[in-house]
């Protein structure tokens, strides 16, 4: 019931195209979900989070939707750069798990030019 | 702002040694740090969580006499890998839940790369 998962494991987008990963969970607790971008060698940098009580969240090219009653969350990199290639991680908590966050098994993006 | 860092970020040691890895957040107080080891093309495993004054709680399987954790203060916590083996060779992260606003967000540090002989 802690598990979130994450698909695809791997991604290969053109240059200026749409790069969306997808994440489902099981634990209705979960009140937060945050994406992380982790470049190799480097620890996660948080990218955007959502909250349930919205379907989206804009911030750049990145977007976060949210559907609550799928208990889906997805992200979407609009015009896609080589540097967005990178490995990204979704995640989710709750109040009651004190800030743990529970990982998605993360997604291996690799934009070509 | 949000800044993490963690200090060495890469250490090599011989085994039966015992490695500290330091967690500081730089500007801002966190009230709950957390350890992670991530091995290659894995996800992040939580090891521990971290609350400042108190013990730490460590997840199901991690050996709480071998990864000593120390809280001392809002701004630095420490991770003591004691008698470290080759198995224990990982990249190691720490992250620092911020105090303040509605405390959700975790900041990571930069990581550090352990390599037991």
């Amino acid at each position: 019931q802690q598990q979130v998962k994450q698909s695809p494991q791997s991604l290969i987008v053109q240059k200026g195209g749409i790069s969306i990963i997808n994440c489902a969970y099981e634990n209705t607790a979960f009140d937060y979900f945050p994406w992380y971008q982790q470049f190799p060698g480097k620890g996660p940098a948080l990218l955007i989070a959502i909250r349930p009580d919205v379907s989206e969240k804009k911030e750049g090219r990145f977007t976060i939707s949210f559907n609550k009653s799928a208990k889906q969350f997805s992200l979407h990199i609009m015009d896609s750069q080589p540097g967005d290639s990178a490995t990204y991680f979704c995640a989710a908590s709750s109040r009651t798990s004190y800030g743990k966050l529970t990982f998605g098994q993360g997604t291996i993006l690799t934009v070509h030019p | 702002g949000a800044v993490v860092s963690q200090h060495p970020s890469r250490v090599i040691c011989k085994s039966g040694t015992s490695v500290k890895i330091e967690c500081r957040s730089l500007d801002f107080q966190a009230t709950t740090m957390f350890w992670y080891r991530q091995f290659p093309k894995q996800s992040l495993m939580l090891m521990a969580t971290s609350n400042e004054g108190s013990k730490a709680t460590y997840e199901q399987g991690v050996e709480k006499d071998k990864f000593l954790i120390n809280h001392a203060s809002l701004t630095l916590s420490t991770l003591t890998v004691t008698s470290a083996h080759p198995e224990d060779s990982s990249f190691y992260i720490c992250s620092a839940r911020d105090r303040g606003g509605r405390g959700e967000t975790q900041y990571f540090g930069p990581g550090t790369r352990l390599l037991v002989l």
